[in-house]
């Protein structure tokens, strides 16, 4: 177990419809970091946060938002869903800010869009 | 934009062999940090280790070594004595402003 809690685990829901998937870091750890992995575009970054404030961006749709909240738990907002949004989409979080640092993954959320 | 490569799709080996997991990058920085990462069946990943671009000598950890060679771009992961828990996907990873993963390598322990 990584510490980095996701919820929840798996999601279906209908094009054109905004779900949230959630994430809790380790105990301790300032940095949220998003990521998507699908069959058609593999494992990609998609935007970092430490204490709150965006640190990195990588391949994130403008369709798709993400905050971290003072408890330091974060939520990626998924909107406008499209078929080809269907992924598994994990957190990982880390003590520090840079993207080098080790990160601890958490089990992934299952994105289904029908 | 930086790209990684990882040209083994799929790689199998007998449990206790060594097998080497090769990756190519494409970079024109000279500071940056490559990493790999083990996704086994429960889809969880793992950083398996870590490398600084700027440190010479290859990084270990336990049965896990890797060739880094800057000046080729090149950054293999060697694991000896092969388990069955070794089984996973593998993923590349060059990190410098942003994380850039390759497409993996599906390893097979063949008991």
């Amino acid at each position: 177990d990584s510490g980095v809690t996701q919820t929840p685990k798996h999601l279906i829901t209908a094009t054109g419809q905004r779900v949230t998937l959630r994430c809790s870091p380790r105990s301790g750890d300032l940095s949220v970091y998003w990521y998507q992995q699908s069959l058609d575009q593999g494992l990609q970054f998609l935007i970092q946060y430490y204490n709150g404030e965006e640190r990195a961006k990588g391949n994130i749709l403008e369709r798709f938002s993400a905050q971290q909240f003072p408890d330091l738990h974060s939520e990626l907002n998924l909107s406008s869903l499209e078929l080809g949004d269907s992924a598994l989409y994990f957190c990982a979080s880390s003590v520090r800010e840079g993207l080098s640092n080790i990160q601890y993954f958490g089990a992934g959320t299952r994105l289904s869009v029908l | 934009a930086q790209t990684v490569t990882q040209s083994q799709p799929e790689m199998s080996v007998q449990e206790a062999e060594t097998v080497t997991l090769s990756c190519t990058y494409d970079t024109s920085e000279s500071d940056y940090y490559l990493f790999w990462y083990k996704q086994p069946p429960s889809r969880q990943m793992i950083l398996v280790i870590r490398q600084e671009a700027y440190k010479q000598q290859n990084a270990t950890e336990n049965r896990f070594s890797v060739n880094f060679q800057k000046a080729a771009k090149s950054f293999s992961l060697k694991i000896s004595d092969s388990q069955l828990g070794d089984a996973a996907m593998y993923f590349c990873a060059y990190i410098r402003e942003k994380l850039t993963f390759g497409t993996g390598t599906r390893l097979t322990i063949i008991p």
